[in-house]
């Protein structure tokens, strides 16, 4: 059973500029979360895709938006970075149809803006 | 708005030095108390879920309890490959919403 994966590992920006990161889910999930990990903080949700739509958002600004895809894969864009935006990125797949089933987390995406 | 306040922020203990890890939330409707755990530069990993107080679940030196207010963990006899970031997130209604509110988390350093 293939996991969550997430690239890239790290990725360094500048403030104002654009980042994609991806995402690609456990096998035979097709619900994905994105959560952003501030140093020392728990995660924070971000957003939730299911089949292809938003279905779900946290206290995020429109600049943080996202896609999901056929084969439930995933990419969370963020525009107009910001120095407060450094974080780690996690992306999480679970099976929408069994809401008992946990998150699967992968191991994220060390974005740093300078 | 949900809330989860996990106590004490970091703990160091001696190998074999039991104790309890706290998670107190507040939240409308729980459909579901999760326990991660986290390493350095890792995503966290599924531990445990406890739905209803009064449940416990256990997996080798560590045991989930909760009531309508908290949430422990026990770990046991602790190792030094038991050091890692705890976390605790609740989920909760409505049904089909799968966004999970975290605590901050209690950083454990066992020591041999």
């Amino acid at each position: 059973e293939t996991g969550v994966t997430q690239s890239p590992t790290h990725l360094i920006k500048t403030r104002g500029q654009q980042v994609t990161l991806r995402c690609s889910s456990q096998s035979g999930h097709n619900t994905v979360s994105w959560y952003q990990q501030a140093l020392g903080q728990g995660p924070q949700f971000i957003f939730q895709y299911y089949r292809e739509e938003e279905n779900g958002r946290g206290n995020f600004p429109p600049r943080f938006s996202g896609l999901q895809f056929p084969n439930y894969s995933s990419e969370l864009n963020v525009n107009a970075l910001e120095l407060d935006d450094s974080a780690l990125y996690l992306c999480a797949s679970s099976s929408g149809t069994d809401y008992n089933s946990p998150l699967h987390f992968g191991n994220g995406t060390r974005l740093t803006v300078t | 708005e949900d809330q989860v306040t996990q106590s004490p922020e970091a703990l160091r203990l001696q190998e074999g030095e039991s104790s309890s890890l706290n998670c107190s939330y507040t939240v409308s409707g729980l459909r579901g108390l999760f326990w991660y755990r986290q390493d350095p530069g890792k995503g966290p990993e599924f531990l445990f879920t406890l739905y209803s107080a009064g449940e416990e679940k256990e997996k080798e030196r560590l045991k989930a309890t909760l009531t309508k207010k908290e949430s422990f963990l026990h770990i046991t006899a602790p190792k030094p490959e038991d050091s890692a970031t705890y976390l605790c997130a609740v989920q909760a209604e409505p049904r089909g919403r799968r966004a999970l509110t975290f605590g901050s988390g209690t950083r454990l350093q066992v020591q041999p």
